[in-house]
């Protein structure tokens, strides 16, 4: 089972609202990432998770903070987002993250709008 | 730093027909991985079909096939027998030992009925 499921599948949001994006794998995977696509754009890296520690924070603005409570478990908080965050935000997991081998699979993503 | 080219931002094609896309790419690694990556209308991100860059031999996952030119840095996919449901954007990507994966800019497919 190859299988990353994210929720909420929607979300408008005013710019000053809290909010949070889930992300959820049960493949035993140990790295889970962040990434923000615009339409018709790729995806672009925010966050790493390996062994639930971040190692990678992709210069992003501090109103996004992410949070890995275990393995399975990727979370998004988003406070005090601005209209151009409005894009899809894709949640993606590969059994970890030293070895080029290993292949990322992806969650259907979170289409955010921020109003 | 490894950039990934994709120069053809649109592409159609006849069901049933055949369909190649190319992908270019810049590094000075010699061992990495490529990736073609499929993301349809419903948004999912698929993988499609990899590439080990130590491999000769070209991947091939049923009517998905690669022509990788290591020498060139091309890494091509075809497409054979194209169906309805090839319909999708499609992402080169690049990897070497690390965490990154360095996409194009994608290439739509459409599929005339």
């Amino acid at each position: 089972d190859t299988e990353v499921t994210q929720t909420p599948k929607h979300l408008v949001m005013g710019m000053t609202n809290k909010k949070s994006l889930k992300c959820e794998q049960h493949m035993g995977h140990r790295a889970m990432y962040w990434y923000k696509q615009k339409a018709k754009k790729p995806p672009e890296l925010m966050f790493v998770y390996s062994y639930e520690k971040l190692s990678i924070n992709e210069s992003v603005p501090s109103r996004f903070s992410p949070e890995c409570p275990n393995s399975s478990l990727l979370n998004l908080h988003l406070h005090a987002l601005q209209p151009e965050d409005s894009a899809l935000y894709l949640c993606a997991s590969s059994p970890a993250t030293s070895d080029a081998t290993e292949t990322q699979y992806f969650g259907p993503g979170t289409r955010l709008l921020v109003l | 730093a490894q950039t990934v080219t994709q120069s053809q931002p649109e592409m159609s094609v006849q069901e049933a027909e055949t369909v190649t896309l190319s992908c270019t790419y810049d590094t000075s690694e010699s061992d990495y991985y490529l990736f073609w990556y499929k993301q349809p209308p419903s948004r999912q991100m698929i993988l499609v079909i990899r590439q080990e860059a130590y491999k000769q031999q070209n991947a091939t996952e049923n009517r998905f096939s690669v022509n990788f030119q290591k020498a060139a840095k091309s890494f091509s996919l075809k497409i054979s027998d194209s169906q309805l449901g090839d319909a999708a954007m499609y992402f080169c990507a690049y990897r070497r030992g690390d965490y990154k994966l360095s996409f194009g800019a994608g290439t739509t497919v459409t599929v005339r009925a």
